[in-house]
Parts: C-alpha cells; structure tokens; sequence
C-alpha cells in the first residue's frame, strides 16, 4: 500500500464552525506533515510529525490544532477560521530514516479543499 | 539562504515534443536531496524523480530522465515525447540535511501544456 488518504475530499465551513481533517497512511512511514497550498502557489509546510511527536510549527495560528493519535493518523482540527484560509490542504509522509542517501521523499495524499464562508 | 528557482512559469509543447523544465538550487550545505513532483488538476502531488548531492550520476526513467549539475546547481528534467496526460504543474523541490522530517522548499511551480 503507496497511499496516503485524507478525508474530506471537500470542505465548506463558517467561520464559528469546529472541523477535522484527517489523514492516513499505511506505509509504515514515521514522519507525517501537513502543508497549505493556495492557488497557483507551491506547498507551505504547517506541521511536522516525526515519531509522532510533533516536531516543527511553522508559526501557525492555533485556529489550526494538529494531532497524530498512532503512527499512520493525522489530524488537523480546525476552529474559528478566517476566509483567507481557504486553501487545499495536503498530508503527507515519509521514512524517517538517519544518514547519508537517505531520501525520505514525502509521499502526498489527494488533500482537502477547504471553502471557509 | 535556501531557495529553489523555477524561472519557467508556463511551457506549452505539441505531443510527441520533449520538453526540459529547469531548476536552480541555492544551499551552502553539504548534504540535500533533490525532487520533482507532479501535480495535475486533481491537486494530489505525485513524486517523480530524486537525487542527493553526492551522486551526480544522471539517469533516464521510462519518459523521464534528469540533469543535475552541482557545478551550476542545477537539476532539469525531462520528459521525451509528451502526451496529454503530462499536463501538469511541476514543482522542484529541496531538502536540506540527513534527517526526515524537515520541510521541502518548492520552487514556484512549472505549469506544463501540453495539446494534442
């Protein structure tokens, strides 16, 4: 299994709304992410997991709550937000492996695009 | 500073073309890795291609081969003969040092054409 699966494929929410993204892999990997993607502009990493300890916050605002309950979930739970952050917003994984030649290429799920009224 | 430079913004070619998308890396370390994902309209990114800076050794894939040069941080990469289904917007991307769990830096993005 190469697949990293978020639900939901969409979202649309108000601004005093309390949602979830989540986020899944099988692949044994033990570093997740999550990143924000708004149009015509390349990914911007928000959250780092690694060993499911959270391990880089890229100066988020805390309407944004990360969570990783096991080693193949991740969560973003979501509270108060603002139209400006509607975006796609994309999980990812890797190895977490140490050493030279050790890529860790990050594997993308489909992501969620998130509509904020 | 890191950053990765996409000067192409968009590339329109006719099927059967080939077409190189460049990509110029800034880093002063030592150790980075080097990628080139694919995302089409449907949004997911799609990884292609990889290299690390002690292995210039370039290689071809199927339709797919890359150029990496450290002399002129550079990592193009191309695909022979188009089709439709490559349209796609392409991002290089690099990754600083050893350990997972650190960011990808992207560059802008490539946005590739491609007509039948």
């Amino acid at each position: 299994d190469t697949e990293v699966t978020q639900t939901p494929k969409h979202l649309v929410m108000g601004m005093t709304n309390k949602k979830s993204l989540k986020c899944e892999q099988h692949m044994g990997h033990r570093a997740m992410y999550w990143y924000k993607q708004k149009a015509k502009k390349p990914p911007e990493l928000m959250f780092v997991y690694s060993y499911e300890k959270l391990s880089i916050n890229e100066s988020v605002p805390s309407r944004f709550s990360p969570e990783c309950p096991n080693s193949s979930l991740l969560n973003l739970h979501l509270h108060a937000l603002q139209p400006e952050d509607s975006a796609l917003y994309l999980c990812a994984s890797s190895q977490n492996f140490y050493g030279v030649g050790s890529y860790n290429e990050q594997f993308f799920g489909p992501g969620t695009r998130l509509t904020v009224l | 500073a890191q950053k990765v430079t996409q000067a192409q913004t968009e590339i329109s070619v006719v099927e059967k073309e080939d077409v190189t998308l460049d990509c110029v890396y800034e880093t002063r370390d030592t150790t980075y890795y080097l990628f080139w994902y694919k995302q089409p309209p449907s949004g997911e990114l799609v990884f292609l291609i990889r290299r690390n800076s002690f292995d210039e050794q370039n290689e071809i894939s199927g339709r797919y081969s890359w150029n990496f040069q450290k002399s002129t941080s550079s990592f193009n990469f191309t695909i022979t003969a188009s089709q439709v289904v490559d349209s796609a917007v392409y991002f290089c991307a690099l990754r600083l040092g050893d350990q997972a769990g650190t960011a990808l830096i992207f560059g802008k993005g490539t946005t590739l054409s491609v007509s039948s």
